[in-house]
């Protein structure tokens, strides 16, 4: 039902690296901002990145955005057992004139 | 440091209209450049965006619920409301309130909405 499509999970161990990707097309990430949510397990989402690749104040340099066409990535580095959650992508839609959000990705640090 | 919580019953029966009110404090909801809106995750899925309001009343709805919703704001009491009518078991949802602007950026705290008889 998405319109945007992410990976539905992704693992590696602490300390490492993980990326998760957002794929949509030209009426949503390849022209308008993309951001990206955490949610840990029985909360409410939290803002991570804004604006393809900005972060809100008090988001550590370990999670990152870029974008690239109709694609989207978020990297975390240095993987922490706090950063198990699922990670959510959105963007704003001009053909449906709606936000969409991604399928969602669950991180595990194995 | 902005506030958004939700309010409303947490049991609608089937084809009733569900009707959830977002209180914000620690800032004015008249404030120009944010949409305020509400956003649902079922259990176990992901988020669906339901739709926003302008502080000008300006309103975008998600095509699918475009049908039976309607979000409307009271500037005097600082708080907008959802209106999701003729709901059914796949309304069951945890309901959060949220202010977008560059992106969500505040939710509330989410509430939890069943519908059964």
């Amino acid at each position: 039902q998405s319109v945007l499509t992410q990976p539905p999970s992704v693992s590696a161990a602490p300390g490492q690296k993980v990326t998760i990707s957002c794929s949509g097309s030209s009426s949503n990430i390849g022209n308008n901002y993309v951001s990206w949510y955490q949610q840990l397990p029985g909360t409410a989402p939290k803002l991570l990145i804004y604006e393809d690749n900005k972060r809100p104040s008090g988001i550590p340099d370990r999670f990152s955005g870029s974008k690239s066409g109709t694609s989207a990535t978020l990297g975390i580095t240095g993987l922490q057992t706090g950063d198990e959650a699922d990670y959510y992508c959105g963007t704003w839609d001009s053909s449906l004139s709606a936000y969409v959000f991604g399928t969602g990705t669950k991180v595990t640090v194995l | 440091q902005l506030h958004l919580q939700e309010s409303g019953p947490g049991l609608v029966k089937p084809s009733e209209t569900l009707s959830l009110t977002c209180n914000v404090s620690g800032g004015s909801i008249s404030s120009s450049n944010y949409y305020w809106g509400w956003i649902r995750q079922p259990p176990g899925k992901g988020l669906v965006w339901i739709g926003n309001i302008y502080s000008t009343g300006n309103t975008y709805y998600n095509p699918s619920l475009k049908s039976r919703v309607s979000i409307s704001v009271d500037t005097s009491k600082n708080q907008f409301s959802l209106r999701l009518t003729s709901v059914t078991a796949a309304d069951t949802a945890v309901y959060y309130c949220a202010r977008r602007g560059a992106a969500v950026d505040y939710w509330g705290q989410g509430t939890l909405v069943t519908v059964s008889s």
